[in-house]
């Protein structure tokens, strides 16, 4: 299995900050990679796909990059409505997996 | 706009067999794969399998097989995910989700809003 681990597992930002999670495959996952972001008690969200692809009607402050094995999401001005826990997740080998979150927290 | 709902909160002795369904609304139901993921309390999501409800056709998470069935009812637009053998570390939020082909590499675009799975004696 492909293991997914991202890093840092939680970090305290204010609003307007950048933020910048990482994420890591145990293998080449070429650009198999999506984010999504979770507030609580809620279900997933999807951002990004292909690793860099913004999905329809979220806001462009959120960016991907990377490939291979190492990707990054952005977030270039923190706003209130962006603490929440975010997770990677490969689709390019079965079974697909997850990074175990990144938690946002208010600074 | 596309929806999945899901079947409600449910409890189950250890042993005990579970099913969940998953109705969709919105789009036309055998166009897109059906995913199963699962979450534990604090812990990342953790994916099952997948279904094609045009086909039928499934894949199973290895660590699920034999405890897992994946299903569908076209003429309700419904799938179903059906788990065997409980036990208490099947404790879990349960999700079906929507997953795009193509160029969106199998990303999940739709979630349902999960459904709640305690196993307790």
């Amino acid at each position: 299995d492909i293991q997914m681990t991202q890093s840092p597992s939680s970090l305290s930002a204010s609003v307007g900050d950048r933020v910048a999670i990482t994420c890591r495959a145990s293998q080449s996952i070429s650009n198999y990679l999506n984010w999504y972001q979770q507030k609580p008690g809620k279900a997933p969200k999807l951002l990004i796909y292909a690793a860099s692809s913004l999905q329809s009607g979220v806001p462009s402050r959120f960016s991907g990059s990377g490939s291979g094995t190492d990707f990054t999401l952005t977030i270039s001005s923190l706003q209130p409505e962006d603490f929440a826990t975010y997770y990677c997740q490969q689709t390019y080998s079965f079974p697909w997996t997850f990074g175990q979150g990144t938690k946002v927290e208010i600074k | 706009q596309v929806q999945l709902v899901q079947s409600g909160a449910e409890v189950k002795k250890p042993g005990a067999s579970l099913k969940v369904s998953c109705k969709a609304s919105g789009y036309t139901f055998t166009s897109y794969d059906i995913n199963w993921v699962r979450q534990a309390t604090g812990q990342g999501p953790e994916w099952m399998g997948w279904m094609n409800p045009n086909s039928g056709n499934t894949g199973y998470a290895q660590k699920f097989q034999g405890r897992v069935t994946m299903t569908r009812n076209t003429s309700i637009s419904t799938a179903y995910m059906e788990l065997t053998s409980l036990r208490s570390e099947d404790t879990a939020v349960y999700y079906c989700a929507r997953s795009l082909g193509g160029t969106y590499y199998y990303a999940y675009d739709s979630w349902g809003q999960g459904t709640l799975v305690t196993v307790s004696s």
